[in-house]
């Protein structure tokens, strides 16, 4: 258990539809990261926020949103959902910018998301 | 720009074999660190190891050892005595400094032990 916990485990939605993927990071833990895993594909970074404030984009649609909110959960909102945007939407932790030690991401279980 | 290869898009070891998978990298930056995550079929990512860019050694952890070769820029994985529960998608990353600190994953290599 890496310590990332992520709502819902599977969601099951039809085209045209919005929703909203949760994350809570590992304790203590300031930045999390959003990826997309598309089947047999790597992993897609989209967006990364450190204690609330939006850090880094990716490959990120303008379809897609995301925040961080004050107790440092984070909310992935997808709207107006397309086929291919079915896909495995992993949530990532990692201790605080500029302390030292290895800095490895810590990944919750991911959100399984399929458009009909 | 950024960027991290893995050259093996699946591979294949007999079970108790070493098997090394492969990743190369390309980054100006003087400090980063190198990662390998792995991905079973369960769905999960795995922390397996890290290096440091300025670290002297070779990281181990327990069966897995990273082939840090810097001024070939590679990072190879090695995994000893493979075991059937190795069969899994693996992952090498970095992390590098673009501002923020930014991960950047190769496409992946799907490893099969065979028994």
């Amino acid at each position: 258990d890496s310590g990332v916990t992520q709502t819902p485990k599977h969601l099951i939605t039809a085209t045209g539809q919005r929703v909203t993927l949760r994350c809570s990071p590992r304790s203590g833990d300031l930045s999390v990261y959003w990826y997309q895993q598309s089947l047999d594909q790597g992993l897609q970074f989209l967006i990364q926020y450190y204690n609330g404030e939006e850090r880094a984009k990716g490959n990120i649609l303008e379809r897609f949103s995301a925040q961080q909110f004050p107790d440092l959960h984070s909310e992935l909102n997808l709207s107006s959902l397309e086929l291919g945007d079915s896909a495995l939407y992993f949530c990532a932790s990692s201790p605080n910018l500029g302390t030292s030690g290895t800095r490895e991401q810590f990944f919750g279980p991911g959100t399984r998301l399929t458009v009909l | 720009a950024q960027k991290i290869t893995q050259t093996q898009p699946g591979m294949f070891v007999q079970e108790k074999e070493a098997v090394t998978l492969d990743c190369t990298y390309d980054t100006s930056d003087q400090s980063y660190g190198l990662f390998w995550y792995k991905q079973p079929s369960s769905g999960e990512m795995i922390f397996l190891i890290y290096q440091g860019s300025y670290d002297e050694q070779n990281a181990t952890e327990g069966r897995y050892s990273l082939n840090f070769q810097k001024a070939r820029k590679s990072a190879n994985l090695v995994i000893s005595a493979s075991q059937l529960g190795d069969s899994a998608m693996y992952f090498c990353a970095y992390l590098v400094r673009e501002g923020t600190y930014k991960y950047i994953f190769g496409t992946g290599t799907r490893l099969k032990v065979l028994a």
